[in-house]
Formats: C-alpha cells, sequence, structure tokens
C-alpha cells in the first residue's frame, strides 16, 4: 500500500543538539510539507517542497532546516536554534495541484 | 490573509446524537475546502472535501457543503458514534498565482462521544 512513513514515533533531544525526522513516501507525489502541532492549535507550516532540490520557508521555519535530494524523502531538522522544540510533527505529501494531503502518522519530539 | 475559524471544543455528545461542528473562512480568490480528522497518536486523515461553491462532501455519513454566500463549510453527521470521538480539523487551501497551495488550518474542535 501507498503511504507516507514517519519515523521515528517518539524523539527526545537533549540541550543543543540536532535532531533529524525522518519522512518517507512512495506516493509519487511531487510536493511535500512539514507541519508542526501544538496542543490546542492548529497546525504550523514549516517548510514545503514542490519538487527534488527545491524548498521553501513556510510560517514557522526559524531553528529548522530541510533537505529534498530525492522525490520520495524530506527530512526535517531541528536545530539547537529552536528553543521550543516540544511538539507533534507532521510530514503530508500532495499529488495534483488541486489533490488533498496525505499525512504521516507523526513524530512526537520532547526535551530531556 | 487566509483564515479558518473553526467552533471551540470539546463538544461532548450521546450516542446517536446530531452533530455540528461550525467552520467559517476568510479567503481573496477560491479555495477548496476540507475536513481532517485525526484519532488519539495519530496523523491526520481527509475526511471530505469540496472543491466549489455548492459542492456538498460526504464521507462515513458525514456532510459539509461549501457555501460561498456565507464562507461556511460546517460538518454534520445525523447520528455519531463512540469511535467518532476524534479532532475535527477543517482547512482551506487556494493557489497562490500558481506557486503552491498551502493547507490553512483551524485550530481543531474536539468530539468526544459518550455511550
Amino acid at each position: 500500500d501507498g503511504g507516507i512513513t514517519q519515523s521515528p514515533k517518539y524523539l527526545f533531544r537533549k540541550e543543543g543538539q540536532n535532531v533529524t525526522l525522518s519522512c518517507e513516501q512512495n506516493l509519487n507525489h511531487d510536493a511535500m510539507y512539514w507541519y508542526r502541532q501544538d496542543p490546542g492549535q492548529g497546525l504550523r507550516l514549516i517548510y514545503y517542497s514542490q519538487i527534488v532540490n527545491d524548498f521553501q520557508k513556510g510560517d514557522i521555519a526559524e531553528g529548522y532546516s530541510v533537505s529534498r535530494e530525492k522525490k520520495e524523502s524530506f527530512p526535517l531538522t531541528v536545530t539547537s536554534a529552536q528553543k521550543n522544540p516540544t511538539a507533534f510533527y507532521l510530514c503530508a505529501s500532495r499529488g495534483g495541484w488541486d489533490q488533498p494531503q496525505h499525512f504521516g502518522d507523526g513524530t512526537r519530539l520532547s526535551i530531556l | 490573509g487566509d483564515s479558518v475559524t473553526q467552533m471551540e471544543g470539546p463538544v461532548t455528545l450521546s450516542e446517536e446524537a446530531f452533530l455540528t461542528i461550525n467552520c467559517t473562512y476568510t479567503a481573496t480568490g477560491y479555495p477548496s475546502l476540507f475536513w481532517y480528522v485525526q484519532y488519539p497518536g495519530e496523523g491526520l486523515q481527509l475526511l471530505l472535501k469540496a472543491t466549489k461553491a455548492d459542492d456538498k462532501g460526504s464521507n462515513k455519513g458525514f456532510e459539509a457543503t461549501y457555501r460561498k454566500e456565507t464562507t461556511s463549510f460546517h460538518l454534520e453527521k445525523g447520528s455519531v458514534q463512540v469511535s467518532d470521538s476524534a479532532v475535527y480539523f477543517c482547512a482551506l487551501t487556494e493557489l497562490y498565482g500558481g506557486a503552491t497551495n498551502k493547507l490553512i488550518f483551524g485550530t481543531g474542535t474536539l468530539l468526544a462521544v459518550q455511550p
């Protein structure tokens, strides 16, 4: 079955450490997205990519970085510059411009 | 900018009750509208969508009609079940000059259905 796989499901970060969240899709979708979800809030866009080797900042990109070297993969790095990283992170992908986004099951990041 | 406003939760209902979750939006163009559902500890699943005015999206007994005159997309279900307990998100997407279609979400509404 096609879908989006996020790993790990739970991740812990120490102070001053960078961590990378994985997102892989086998839907052959061009566009991929990273969202952050905080309790009681909607999802906020961190970064998105419309095509391989290209990506743009979303609404809350500070303290995060991404790469898009392969169509299937869109990893997110939470850097030490992100002072409040504890959140639920969701990856999504989309086929055609008028198609809905499909989501992975998320990664919950916490601070040790 | 574009935005989505949902009724605040939690919404607590008894099994077989009628459900309405209100959603209104502001948009500069002609957005597509979506309802997503999130079960505890999981990602979001698309529940239904509507791409133009007067379209009705439906799935699993849920319905929502795209009302351009009232800029609304209210979610309804005639008889809820315990298994419908989840967080429901209203969202819109709009092309910005052909560049992309970012999803803009409401804050989500928690539905709790009691047996």
